[in-house]
């Protein structure tokens, strides 16, 4: 089975600053990892993925994750925040056999934005 | 077409009610779920259809009854809900695990469906 930990559950950060998500997740077999975001009112839009290749992944709308086996964790980052950012972020996870095509969430991350 | 289309948006229903929610995608692609989101908290998958066929049932109340028609389709018909399914319940398609690699696992969600149980 597959546990995501995202510590996190509200990040206020100003305008154009810079910002974390963490992201730790427990699994016994190897697995894929994502960070969707969710826009009030919406469904989940895939943000990036780890599949497999360079640990540090860049996905949409300037974010990147690095993806640490040792650590277990796959954090999200971002250089410079905008107020459109501001959204629930949710990291997740899928084993790379067995399972069928499961996703296992995390609580999930509420960035707000502020000026 | 990169989109899940999923009707209605909105959707008001009694305990005594059946309705149905819909879901379309035509990416080509043959596994979809069904996933079920209380306000403030993570999805929480319901079902998952690989090949038109029922492939994993999370222990879901069968007040909720899904049904894939097509590889294109996906329906969750409601009887008889109670006022705590009220949700915003969510369809997803990816391929099928086995698949390219670049597109397995990867989840292509709809807007949603926000249900209210009176």
């Amino acid at each position: 089975a597959q546990s995501v930990t995202q510590l996190d559950s509200q990040v206020p950060v100003f305008e154009e600053a810079p910002v974390e998500l963490r992201c730790n997740y427990s699994s016994s077999v190897s697995v894929y990892l994502f960070w969707y975001v969710q826009y009030p009112n919406q469904g989940l839009q895939l943000l990036l993925k780890y599949l497999s290749g360079s640990t540090l992944v860049k996905g949409i709308n300037g974010f990147e994750a690095e993806f640490n086996k040792s650590q277990t964790s796959f954090h999200l980052r971002k250089p410079s925040v905008h107020i459109s950012d501001t959204a629930e972020y949710f990291c997740a996870v899928s084993p790379l056999t067995g399972g069928g095509n499961k996703l296992t969430f995390g609580t999930g991350t509420q960035l707000k934005v502020e000026l | 077409d990169t989109e899940v289309t999923q009707t209605p948006k909105h959707l008001v229903m009694g305990m005594t009610n059946k309705k149905s929610l819909k879901c379309e995608q035509h990416m080509g692609h043959r596994a979809m779920y069904w996933y079920k989101q209380k306000a403030k908290k993570p999805p929480e998958l319901m079902f998952v259809y690989s090949y038109e066929k029922l492939s994993i049932n999370e222990s879901v109340p069968s007040r909720f009854s899904p049904e894939c028609p097509n590889s294109s389709l996906l329906n969750l018909h409601l009887h008889a809900l109670q006022p705590e399914d009220s949700a915003l319940y969510l369809c997803a398609s990816s391929q099928v695990r086995g698949s390219s690699l670049s597109g397995a696992n990867v989840l292509t969600f709809g807007a949603g469906s926000r249900l209210t149980v009176l």
